[in-house]
């Protein structure tokens, strides 16, 4: 069965920094590229970033260019996004997402909450 | 202007029919793109219901009843999302997503409403 399971969200200050995490079981994680995908509670989806399969190639949506780091640990099955510089409106649930063809999200973790806030 | 837009919410009777549409932004032409589209209920995260490009080139998730279905308006440059026969667990937020110059974007988002 393929699972996601999104770690390391939590309340931070404004400036802050955090390191989320998603480790994936049930199927061959190096061999899947991967996405993160945020989502304001009662707003919607956010593309965020997106990793290949040999994390040789990363693409950052324009918003959190230079802020975010995604990364990838194969030996782990772990999924990784860097969070710098945390503001306000970073705050969301945060899921991760394997990418099937570069066509669709088959499956999607149940996400981790970032709430940012003094 | 936003690359997809969606209404932001329907109303549909149980038994009915809904048609969401995904309108791409003018200049970009539906016909050239895949559609993909999420359901999200309350509390969970989004799940895959299909992907539609054309008649010839459409995938349906696995164990996605065969009442979603997927179709497009050249006319009118948007995809569409139809259930057929709603049902009151149909009552969702539905989303639409595209890759679009090498990134992955996604529409607002419309809650369908079943009563």
């Amino acid at each position: 069965e393929v699972q996601l399971v999104e770690s390391g969200g939590g309340l931070v200050q404004p400036g802050g920094s955090l390191r989320l995490s998603c480790a994936a079981s049930g199927f061959p994680f190096s061999s899947y590229v991967m996405h993160w995908v945020r989502q304001v509670p009662g707003k919607g989806l956010e593309w965020l970033s997106r990793i290949s399969h040999d994390a040789t190639i990363t693409t950052y949506a324009d918003s959190v260019k230079g802020r975010f780091t995604i990364s990838r640990d194969n030996a782990k099955n772990t999924l990784y996004l860097q969070i710098n510089s945390l503001r306000a409106e970073d705050t969301a649930i945060y899921y991760c997402g394997r990418d099937r063809d570069l066509i669709f999200f088959d499956y999607w973790g149940q996400g981790t909450l970032v709430a940012v806030s003094s | 202007q936003a690359v997809l837009t969606q209404p932001a919410s329907l109303s549909a009777s149980p038994g009915a029919s809904a048609s969401l549409t995904c309108t791409l932004r003018s200049g970009i032409n539906v016909g050239t793109y895949g559609i993909s589209w999420y359901q999200q209920k309350p509390g969970s995260p989004p799940q895959y219901l299909l992907r539609y490009k054309s008649d010839s080139d459409k995938q349906q998730g696995s164990g996605v009843p065969s009442r979603f279905s997927g179709s497009k308006d050249a006319s009118a440059n948007a995809g569409i999302l139809v259930i057929s026969g709603l049902q009151s667990e149909d009552e969702a937020d539905y989303y639409c997503m595209i890759w679009h110059k090498s990134a992955v974007v996604f529409g607002g988002g419309t809650r369908l409403t079943v009563l």
